[in-house]
């Protein structure tokens, strides 16, 4: 088990549909991080919040919609995503801003899929 | 810009040790970090290096050179349950907390 809970586990959508993605953490970490995976790929960043404020967006597609109602919580909500979206898709988090030695705590992920 | 490189599998055999590498060629290097990943589990935190040499954690060391943009993660002992991939990360960007991850190694640890 991980300190950074996300939900769904699973999620299999259609194209024209909206859902949301779901990150918890309270370790009381201050920057919270989405990453994507594909199959036998690294995890490639999208986001990262610092303080509740989006700091990187990884030129991520506007289909995917970030969202930090607070410093537990992170969202990423979908809407008309394409097949090859599908994914897994990481939330992390680590103490704060400052790469030094704050290593980042990784959910177990939702495993996304686009039909 | 960044280029992190891993070779793409290894094989090992239980009780031996490996030792895999990782090179960099980054600017704003941050850090260089070990992560394991189990097929369909979350990345966890093995080890972080930002100064030249050797960490040491319990079975799991981790080894760095700046001047040569080069790492390496060495596990004694192996287990079974070492069969994982290993992901090697730069901290980059300076003020910044961003991961840039290298393709990773899977290792596959035999009988």
């Amino acid at each position: 088990d991980t300190e950074v809970t996300q939900t769904p586990k699973h999620l299999v959508m259609g194209m024209t549909n909206k859902k949301s993605l779901k990150c918890e953490q309270h370790m009381g970490h201050r920057a919270m991080y989405w990453y994507k995976q594909k199959a036998k790929k690294p995890p490639e960043l999208m986001f990262v919040y610092s303080y509740e404020k989006l700091s990187i967006n990884e030129s991520v597609p506007s289909r995917f919609s970030p969202e930090c109602p607070n410093s537990s919580l992170l969202n990423l909500h979908l809407h008309a995503l394409q097949p090859e979206d599908s994914a897994l898709y990481l939330c992390a988090s680590s103490q704060g801003q400052g790469g030094s030695n704050q290593p980042q705590h990784f959910g177990d992920g939702t495993r996304l899929s686009i039909l | 810009g960044q280029n992190i490189d891993q070779p793409t599998e290894m094989t090992a055999t239980e009780g031996a040790i490996v030792q895999i590498n990782c090179t960099y060629q980054t600017s704003g290097f941050n850090g260089l970090f070990w992560y394991q990943q189990h097929a369909g589990e979350a990345p966890t935190f093995l080890s972080y290096n930002v100064l030249d040499g050797l960490e040491e954690k319990g079975r799991f060391s981790s080894f760095l050179s700046r001047s040569k943009g080069y790492s390496y993660l060495l596990l004694k002992e192996l287990q079974m349950k070492d069969s994982a991939s290993y992901l090697c990360a730069d901290g980059y960007g300076g003020a910044t907390n961003k991961l840039i991850f290298g393709t990773g190694t899977l290792l596959a640890v035999q009988p």
